[in-house]
């Protein structure tokens, strides 16, 4: 059982617009939530994180939104870049360990 | 880089091969994971170690054979794998249990072919 979804395994997007990412989890001993990017045949990197007791964190052009009560954290990129194109993977701990999700496509087309 | 380092980065093996995966890290890490990443699939955590002890294993076939001899390194030994194991491994590393702001520092992965 997967305690961490993304449900929409791919994203296409037009430069220069909003992207968003979803994820939904089960947990509700999750108390960290991260958003990791990843190019092909590379491993993924740290792109932003928020605290269960945050509702938002900000980082340039990256935005990450945390609803408890919806058990649901969306990652907003604007404005979108070709360059982000990539595999965007939520995680979440309960105290250290991460649970990732399967990942979500995005195309940022030109 | 990002301070985790993966070798070799590509390997094509037999199935009656052995052969190992090394990983490297030099950030004072004290946890190390190994992840398989299989087409479409999510990222599946295999091996976990805190302070050199293995503290994780999850559910993998004894084909895979980790080591840790320090906290700085990180091995995965493979014999006699099958064509389905072939997928992209990669390791991780971060602080120990608790509360961990960035995460996890993954190296660039080395991808597998089992003929």
């Amino acid at each position: 059982d997967q305690q961490v979804k993304q449900n929409s395994p791919s994203l296409s997007v037009q430069e220069g617009r909003i992207s968003i990412l979803n994820c939904d989890y089960t947990n509700s001993m999750f108390d960290y939530f991260l958003w990791y990017k990843k190019y092909p045949a590379e491993g993924p990197t740290f792109l932003i994180s928020i605290s269960s007791i945050k509702d938002k964190n900000e980082d340039g052009r990256f935005t990450v939104f945390l609803n408890k009560s919806a058990k649901h954290l969306s990652l907003h990129i604007v404005p979108s870049q070709p360059g982000d194109s990539a595999v965007y993977f939520c995680a979440a701990s309960p105290g250290g360990m991460l649970t990732f999700g399967g990942g979500t496509r995005l195309m940022v087309k030109p | 880089e990002t301070g985790v380092t993966q070798t070799p980065r590509h390997l094509v093996m037999g199935m009656t091969n052995k052969k190992s995966l090394k990983c490297e890290q030099h950030l004072g890490h004290n946890a190390m994971y190994w992840y398989k990443q299989s087409a479409k699939k999510p990222l599946e955590l295999m091996f976990v170690y805190n302070f050199k002890e293995q503290t994780e294993n999850n559910s993998v076939p004894s084909r895979f054979s980790p080591e840790c001899p320090n906290s700085s390194h990180l091995f995965l030994h493979l014999h006699t794998l099958q064509p389905e194991d072939s997928a992209l491994y990669l390791c991780a590393s971060s602080q120990p249990r608790g509360v961990n702001r960035d995460g996890y520092t993954f190296g660039s992965g080395t991808r597998l072919t089992v003929v």
